[in-house]
């Protein structure tokens, strides 16, 4: 049971550039989240999945997009790459969306755009 | 909205000393209220959970905190910290699980 992967590790992109972060979970989670974590701020959440086929933006979606076409994966696209970009992205998974379900997390992508 | 506040950014204690890291959440529901920790170059690792069943909660590697409906606190302790302690701390709320709102977080460093 590998939990939540996240391939890259590391990236660094060129503005204007585009990029997919891939995220897969083995634990048959319904729900699916991708944060970005910089200095002092906390997680952002960016968009989140309740399920195969269906997702919804959250508080920082500007520049990404996502799709959900399984249960396991939930890849994040950078289409043109700007500074302001330049973060740790973690994705996360929960079995449920009933409160009180903890989120597991990936090891998470850590990108520079220059 | 909920949220939650973390007070003070960075904590320093010697090793064997009380860890305390502080959360104060604001909802206008009850709220299920978290603590994760971050090892450095690492993802999130839940820690402990607080879900309305007891006020006080056990966590792992000896953490508990307290929920204070009056204070509308979620303090972190620790009687006796230990150099693998050493991490980044985060407290977080959550009304629903699509909205967790997690603090700025506290980065816990451990003198020998």
């Amino acid at each position: 049971n590998a939990g939540v992967t996240q391939t890259p590790k590391f990236r660094i992109l060129k503005i204007g550039q585009s990029m997919t972060l891939q995220c897969t979970q083995d634990m048959n989670h319904n729900y699916m989240y991708w944060y970005r974590q910089d200095p002092g701020m906390g997680l952002k959440l960016i968009y989140y999945s309740v399920g195969a086929g269906i997702t919804d933006k959250g508080e920082v979606p500007n520049g990404y997009n996502v799709s959900r076409s399984t249960t396991e994966d939930f890849p994040l696209r950078l289409e043109l790459a700007a500074p302001s970009q330049t973060s740790v992205y973690f994705c996360a998974s929960s079995h449920s969306g009933t409160s009180g379900h903890e989120q597991y997390f990936g090891p998470g992508t850590r990108l520079t755009v220059t | 909205a909920q949220s939650v506040t973390q007070l003070g950014s960075h904590v320093s204690v010697s090793e064997g000393a009380l860890v305390l890291l502080r959360c104060n959440y604001s909802s206008s529901v009850p709220p299920y209220l978290f603590w994760y920790v971050q090892y450095p170059n690492q993802g999130l690792q839940l820690l402990l959970k607080y879900t309305s069943a007891a006020t006080l909660v056990k966590g792992i590697n000896g953490f508990e905190a307290e929920f204070k409906k009056s204070e509308t606190s979620f303090h972190l302790t620790k009687p006796s910290a230990h150099m693998s302690d050493a991490a980044e701390y985060f407290c977080a709320v959550s009304p629903h699980n699509n909205d967790m709102r997690f603090g700025a977080g506290t980065r816990l460093t451990v003198k020998p």
